[in-house]
């Protein structure tokens, strides 16, 4: 069975504070992983594809790593805003053929 | 692009009834993805199909449940018949290659 987790399981920070959160996932035959935002009452949108051991991608003020090695990739977001709040979810993909496994999601709470 | 078409948005309906959620993917993308989400187990994969072949149904709860994608545009999930226990939201989604999943706005269904 495969295992992807994600921590912390929900986060409340102040409008303003940096945050970051973790995705882990087995290190052995990586393919790729995806980062999703999911709004409450919306549809999860895709935020990063990410597929080599290093890469770093970035997105307004949202950015993630991958380590492919040790099995983990981090998101972080700078300066949160409340339109930040949403569940942020990864994806692990072992082959290119294989399904995509979600993590549990990160919810984050932005109070203004 | 409309992005990925689900209707209904809401279905409403009593056990035993057979309920048809349909799905139209984005053009040109390969991959369909049928989810569904609960409190309980967060986004499950029901089925997934590669150029209109299913590949992994392993998801399907049981026999009542049944997906086709009779071509490129178009898919249906079929339960039949439904239960109280089938309430939920189901998401379709579609991707191509490794560009990340765009999901549809999701059907709830009640079974009451």
């Amino acid at each position: 069975i495969l295992n992807v987790e994600q921590s912390p399981q929900s986060l409340h920070v102040q409008e303003g504070d940096s945050t970051n959160f973790t995705c882990s996932f087995p290190s052995s035959n990586f393919y790729a992983l995806h980062w999703y935002r999911w709004e409450t009452a919306k549809s999860p949108e895709a935020l990063f594809v990410m597929t080599l051991n290093g890469d770093e991608k970035k997105k307004g003020r949202i950015s993630a790593t991958l380590n492919t090695k040790e099995g983990y990739s981090y998101l972080y977001i700078k300066g949160s805003q409340p339109e930040d709040s949403a569940t942020y979810l990864c994806a692990f993909l072992r082959t290119s053929y294989d399904k995509v496994i979600f993590g549990p999601g990160t919810s984050l709470s932005v109070i203004p | 692009d409309a992005g990925v078409i689900q209707s209904p948005r809401h279905e409403v309906t009593e056990m035993g009834q057979e309920v048809t959620l349909r799905c139209k993917p984005i053009s040109g993308h390969n991959s369909l993805f049928w989810y569904r989400q609960t409190m309980m187990r967060g986004l499950e994969l029901l089925i997934y199909f590669n150029n209109n072949v299913p590949i992994d149904d392993s998801g399907m709860p049981e026999d009542r449940f049944s997906a086709k994608m009779p071509n490129a545009s178009f898919s249906t999930l079929k339960i039949q018949p439904s239960e109280p226990r089938d309430s939920a939201v189901y998401f379709c989604a579609s991707s191509f290659s490794d560009y990340g999943y765009t999901f549809g706005s999701g059907t709830r269904l009640t079974v009451v």
